[in-house]
């Protein structure tokens, strides 16, 4: 079965610093691999997807993501934070060529920003 | 405005007292979800739909109802409430069932049990 590992329950960094999020992630051949954004008492956002190709994704709000299979991870990354990026984010894995339904959610990551 | 609209927002019961949350989209989608979010546990599916008449289990169906009569809505019911049902609940709607496409997300309702 697949599953999706986020290691860091909670993550603080300063407005202006760079931000990793990790994500790693179980399954047996090439998976699908989003990320999501939840900001204070909202639905989840999409942020970016992987399905095939560049390894290197680029999303909204100056997201990107890496896909590296020989680690099984899909790391978020933003160069410089905004106050605004204090969300909890998820990483989710589902089968290629699948639909939405076998998509399965990490635990989620809380970003907190430091003025 | 292409959304998916929960109601009730916020909701407190007592155990036993049937319940009925509803989800609506206006994508025209034919995949709907629900799932429950708690703390240090994510996301949990709890029953999906792939299209009118079409709904199975997800990870945690014990204790909830769905039905899909129209494309466009898919309430969650409670028929008897108990106190660990108390969640934030979300419904999430997406194109169809062969694109693992982008899952669009209601605002959430938040519901306690006691």
């Amino acid at each position: 079965a697949q599953s999706v590992t986020q290691p860091d329950i909670h993550i603080t960094v300063s407005e202006g610093a760079s931000l990793e999020l990790r994500c790693n992630y179980s399954y047996g051949a090439t998976p699908y691999l989003f990320w999501y954004v939840q900001s204070p008492g909202q639905g989840l956002q999409l942020l970016l997807k992987y399905f095939s190709g560049d390894t290197l994704v680029q999303g909204i709000k100056g997201f990107e993501a890496e896909f590296k299979r020989s680690q099984s991870s899909f790391n978020l990354r933003k160069p410089s934070v905004h106050w605004s990026d204090a969300a909890e984010y998820f990483c989710a894995v589902g089968p290629s060529g699948a639909g939405s339904y076998q998509l399965t959610f990490g635990k989620g990551t809380k970003l907190s920003v430091i003025p | 405005e292409a959304q998916v609209t929960q109601n009730p927002r916020y909701l407190i019961t007592v155990t036993g007292k049937k319940l009925t949350v509803t989800c609506s989209q206006n994508m025209n989608h034919e995949y709907m979800s629900w799932y429950r979010q708690d703390p240090g546990l994510g996301l949990r599916q709890i029953y999906y739909s792939m299209n009118v008449e079409a709904t199975d289990k997800g990870d945690v169906p014990e204790g909830y109802k769905v039905s899909r009569k129209e494309k466009r809505n898919f309430p969650l019911i409670l028929e008897s409430p108990s106190p660990n049902q108390t969640s934030l609940y979300f419904c999430a709607s997406s194109l169809g069932d062969r694109v693992a496409g982008e899952l669009f997300f209601g605002e959430g309702s938040r519901l306690t049990v006691l």
